[in-house]
Order: C-alpha cells, then sequence, then structure tokens
C-alpha cells in the first residue's frame, strides 16, 4: 500500500497568510495527487486533481504541484473560511489517503 | 446536477452484514467513464477507500478489505450499494459513496468530484 504523509499535522495562520502543506509517497505516484477539504460535519470536497488542475468553483488562491513522491498544496491569501482540515489522496495504485493537515485561522 | 444520497442502517450488530445504498439522482450511473464508489472514515481518523464499481458493472476493491466487501450496481433503481459481512467494532465510522470521474487516464488519477452526505454508522451489540 502506498503511505501518504503529510506536514505538519497542524498549522496555524492569520487571514491574508500564504499557507503551504505538504504530501509524501511513500513510492512515486507520479502526477495522480489530489487535495479535498474538509470541514467539521461535512463531506469531504475536491480542491485539485491531477496534481495542479483546480477543480470547478474552486478559487484560484487554491494552488497544487509537485511529481514522484513530494507534492505541495498553496493556499496564496487565507481567507476564514478556510479553516478545515486537508487530506491529499492518490490514486496511482488503488486510493490511499494522507493523516491530514489541520489548518486554522485566527 | 448529479447528486448522491447514502441510505442503510445506523446500528449493526457484531459478526452481523451491513449493507448500504448509494442512490444516484440527476444523472446516468450506466454510462460515461466513471467509478461508482465507497468510503469510510472511523471518528477523528483520515479517509479510507473500500472500493468502486465501474460503470459497466466491474468492481475493484481495497486489498485489506476484499475478502469481506461486495459493491454492486442496480442500474434499474439509479443506485450502487455496498456489502460488508462479518463487521465488528472497528468498521464504525461515516460511509460516503462518492463518483471518480476519469481524467487523462480511467487506470490512474482522476477526480472524486461528488460526495453523499455520509451516514454515520456504529457496530455495537
Amino acid at each position: 500500500e502506498i503511505v501518504m504523509t503529510q506536514s505538519p499535522a497542524t498549522l496555524s495562520l492569520s487571514p491574508g497568510d500564504r499557507a503551504t502543506l505538504s504530501c509524501r509517497a511513500s513510492e512515486s505516484v507520479g502526477s495522480y495527487v489530489a487535495w479535498l477539504q474538509q470541514k467539521p460535519g461535512q463531506a469531504p470536497r475536491i480542491l485539485i486533481y491531477d496534481t495542479s488542475i483546480r477543480a470547478t468553483g474552486i478559487p484560484a488562491r487554491f494552488s497544487g504541484s509537485g511529481s514522484g513522491t513530494d507534492f505541495t498544496l498553496t493556499i496564496s491569501s487565507l481567507e476564514p473560511e478556510d479553516s478545515a482540515v486537508y487530506y491529499c489522496q492518490q490514486r496511482s495504485t488503488g486510493v490511499t489517503f494522507g493523516q491530514g493537515t489541520r489548518l486554522d485561522i485566527k | 446536477q448529479v447528486q448522491l444520497q447514502e441510505s442503510g442502517p445506523q446500528l449493526v450488530k457484531p459478526s452481523e452484514t451491513l449493507s448500504l445504498t448509494c442512490t444516484v439522482s440527476g444523472g446516468s450511473i450506466s454510462s460515461g467513464a466513471y467509478f461508482w464508489t465507497w468510503f469510510r472514515q472511523p471518528p477523528g481518523k483520515t479517509l479510507e477507500w473500500i472500493g468502486y464499481i465501474y460503470s459497466d458493472g466491474s468492481p475493484y476493491y481495497n486489498p485489506s478489505l476484499e475478502s469481506r466487501v461486495t459493491i454492486s450496481l442496480d442500474t434499474s433503481e439509479s443506485q450502487f450499494s455496498l456489502q460488508l459481512y462479518s463487521v465488528t467494532a472497528v468498521d464504525t465510522a461515516v460511509y460516503y459513496c462518492s463518483r471518480l470521474r476519469c481524467s487523462s487516464s480511467c487506470s490512474r488519477g482522476g477526480i472524486f468530484d461528488i460526495w453523499g452526505q455520509g451516514t454515520r454508522l456504529t457496530v455495537s451489540s
């Protein structure tokens, strides 16, 4: 099974800051990484797929990059509503998720 | 606009079989390059892929659950279903259905673009 490791576990930032969330795969997953956002009590919501493609309706402040084993989600200017848990996910072999990064906006 | 809705019991006894259904509205379940997917999320933990079924009826399962899982498609009812056998307390979770839309390839990548709201399951006697 491909293990996805996210860092940091928790991130506390202020509105307007830039957030950088990292995800490392235990083996190469090519470009087949997605990022999802989950707020308490809600289903996950897709933000980015195939490393860097923004899903429909996702603001341009969300961007993804990387390849092989190292991937990054960047939120360029944080809004209060960006408080959530963010998961990376691979679909190169099966489907697995990282443990999540909790982003707090204060 | 395609929407998904899970339905099923909230409580199942240990050793019994869990049966959940996902109803697809606003689109066809049997056409297009889509995989109809089940995930689960134990309390406070990350998401786990259970498996999916392609629109042609071919299922694919997480190897860690494969011996206990069946996913099936009912095109007449526009539903897909999950059966999980011999449940235990570790199967307690929120269960989500979702749609995977193929992107450049159906064998890799793609986007889980639509999700149900989730249904909470507790396994307890």
